[in-house]
Parts: structure tokens; C-alpha cells; sequence
């Protein structure tokens, strides 16, 4: 079936660093876009979201990218902290009323200081 | 900040046993989602509800599973009975009606089946 994967399972960057995660889907249908982020033993945070008519949308040292002609999205953390460690996961939905998310299987940014 | 409220955190119980799970969703939030994510993964969607009317439960897998939102606000989620495959972190998340409403999600409740 359908669905959002990572390509990358794990990523080790150095405090202060750029990072980039990267997540490619799969559904062309899909409209929504959203990045989590899920710190051990917790929930799903919501970090940033971006729709199909963006390709670029920024927020506080985070910047989502949209590629719909390769169905890439990515997720950039800019001066990365330590406490930016956790798995960040892409998530996808058509933007309708009652759609729920799909989500990849994540990527573990691990920064060491 | 409102948030999602879920419990217990963590639940361990014995196979063949029963379990519940508990969920108060943001206040106003029609749209409240059951999500399961086995350690390693992603989460995965299990049921959905619209006010007190359920959208999609097509991923559930009702033998042993059954969720309820009987006045459309908290809602528990009821394993019954549970095996050993079960074990996971069982995700409640909520959202305003409409296109695009960012989902939130609870701190989950982590259930270990011996």
C-alpha cells in the first residue's frame, strides 16, 4: 500500500549544526504535510506543517521543504541543540475534513555536544 | 496550553486479560483519534471518531477491539483479550473539524501484555 517512509533511520549531527531529514512519499494524492516530533516514552509533538500549494514554509529554526515533483519532503533544524534529540517523523493526509494521518517510520536525530 | 489527557501512562497486564484505555481530547476538538505504535515505528491509525460517530475503523481489529465515544468528548478504547502481540504505546490524538486542523497528540498510555 501507500504510504510515507524516511530514508534515513538515524542521523548524529554536532550541537550547533544544520540538519536535514528527509522523508519521501508515496501518495500523490496527499495535500498536508506535517513533521513530529517524539521525545522517548512521549507523545507526538507537532513541529510544522506545510500544504501542497507551499513548497517552502518556515518557522522558529525549523524549515519545511516540499518537492511534490519527486514527492520529497524535508525538515531542516537550524543551530541543532541537543535538545532537539528524538525520532522525527513526516506525516501525511489528503487536506479534506475526517482524513486521518499516515506517518513513515522515522528518523532518530541524535546531537552530541 | 491545552493538552490531550490519557491514561494510565503505563499498564502492564497478563494475556487473556482485559485493558482499558482512557482519552480526554482538547476541549472542542470533534475529531478524536486512537493511533498504535510498536516501539521502532510510526504510529498507526486504529479508529476515528467524528463527535460520537466513528469515521474510520477499518485498521481495528474489532475480535478483541472496541473503542467508544458515547457523548462525543472522552473516550476508552477496550482490549479484551489481550495477547502478547499487544504490547505497544496506544496514542490518543484530537483535532477541530475541518481540512487541515493540526492533530494533537497525548503522551500515550504504555501497555505491556506478559
Amino acid at each position: 500500500g501507500e504510504s510515507v517512509g524516511l530514508h534515513l533511520p538515524t542521523l548524529s549531527v554536532q550541537e550547533g549544526d544544520n540538519s536535514i531529514i528527509n522523508c519521501a512519499y508515496s501518495n500523490s494524492a496527499s495535500d498536508y504535510f506535517i513533521w513530529y516530533k517524539q521525545e522517548s516514552g512521549k507523545g507526538p509533538q507537532f513541529i510544522i506543517d506545510i500544504r501542497s500549494n507551499m513548497d517552502k514554509r518556515q518557522g522558529q529554526r525549523v524549515t519545511v521543504l516540499l518537492n511534490k515533483t519527486v514527492k520529497h519532503l524535508s525538515l531542516q533544524i537550524a543551530a541543532t541543540q541537543p535538545g532537539d534529540s528524538a525520532v522525527y517523523f513526516c506525516a501525511e493526509n489528503i487536506d479534506q475534513a475526517g482524513t486521518a494521518l499516515i506517518f513513515g517510520k522515522g528518523t532518530t536525530l541524535s546531537v552530541s555536544s | 496550553e491545552a493538552e490531550v489527557a490519557q491514561s494510565p501512562r503505563y499498564k502492564i497486564t497478563e494475556k487473556s486479560q482485559a485493558v482499558a484505555f482512557w482519552c480526554d481530547p482538547i476541549s472542542g476538538h470533534a475529531t478524536l483519534y486512537w493511533y498504535r505504535q510498536i516501539l521502532g515505528q510510526g504510529p498507526e491509525l486504529l479508529v476515528q471518531f467524528q463527535d460520537e460517530s466513528v469515521v474510520d475503523d477499518s485498521q481495528l481489529p474489532k475480535d478483541r477491539f472496541s473503542a467508544e465515544r458515547l457523548k462525543g468528548v472522552d473516550s476508552t478504547l477496550k482490549i479484551q483479550p489481550a495477547e502478547l502481540g499487544d504490547s505497544a504505546m496506544y496514542l490518543c490524538a484530537s483535532s477541530s473539524w475541518g481540512a487541515g486542523n493540526t492533530i494533537y497528540f497525548g503522551e500515550g498510555s504504555w501497555l505491556t501484555v506478559v
